[in-house]
């Protein structure tokens, strides 16, 4: 199975701020690569797919960028409700396979 | 509105069963792939299995494989899965998802609510 393993484990920032979340795969897998978000007690959320494609509704400030195996998702203009898990997944082998998740503590 | 709605979990001896249901609504359910990703509470995510919109090709995960079985009736906008000799490694949130679109169906879009299964003495 692909790997995914994102960096860091957690991050904490303050409202406007920018955070970047990086996701790194054992191999390569093109730009299949997809963002969620996990609010708690919730179920987690689409935001983005094929690694840089915004799903409808979700705000411009979340990005993603990069290809092969090495992908990001760029949060700015950080608001008290980004405050998640975020978990990267590839969907280029299968199974697909997720990130470990990254926990976003906003101050 | 689209919505998924899964039922059927709760606490189960080890070696025993437990058949899940989603009810799906507000899209072409015929349609659309549809995946199980269970989640251990506070851990990460992980695929069990998918089922094409037609119920003719399904995949499993290893851990599940020969144990679980994914399965759909489309006249009634359900997706089903099988649990059979569960381990206390498959006590999980299970949620019930949909792919995308049918040419995106690896990407996961809806989720459902997720129900909780427990397997213990």
């Amino acid at each position: 199975d692909v790997q995914m393993t994102q960096s860091p484990s957690s991050v904490t920032a303050s409202v406007g701020d920018s955070v970047t979340i990086t996701c790194q795969a054992s191999q390569g897998i093109r730009t299949w690569l997809a963002w969620y978000q996990q609010r708690p007690g919730k179920a987690p959320k689409l935001l983005i797919h094929t690694t840089s494609t915004l799903q409808s509704g979700v705000p411009p400030r979340f990005s993603g960028s990069g290809s092969g195996t090495e992908f990001t998702l760029t949060i700015s203009s950080l608001q008290p409700e980004d405050s998640a898990i975020y978990y990267c997944q590839q969907a280029n082998n299968f199974p697909v396979t997720f990130g470990q998740g990254t926990r976003l503590e906003i101050k | 509105e689209v919505q998924l709605v899964e039922s059927g979990g709760g606490l189960v001896q080890p070696g025993g069963s437990l058949r899940l249901s989603c009810v799906a609504s507000g899209f072409t359910f015929s349609n659309s792939w549809m995946h199980w990703v269970r989640q251990v509470p506070g851990k990460g995510l992980m695929f069990i299995s998918r089922i094409n919109g037609g119920g003719s090709s399904a995949d499993y995960a290893d851990s599940v494989k020969g144990r679980f079985t994914i399965s759909r009736d489309n006249a009634k906008n359900t997706l089903y899965l099988q649990m059979n000799n569960l381990r206390a490694e498959d006590t999980a949130v299970y949620y019930c998802v949909g792919g995308l679109a049918p040419h995106l169906y690896n990407w996961f879009d809806p989720w459902g609510q997720g129900t909780l299964v427990t397997v213990s003495s």
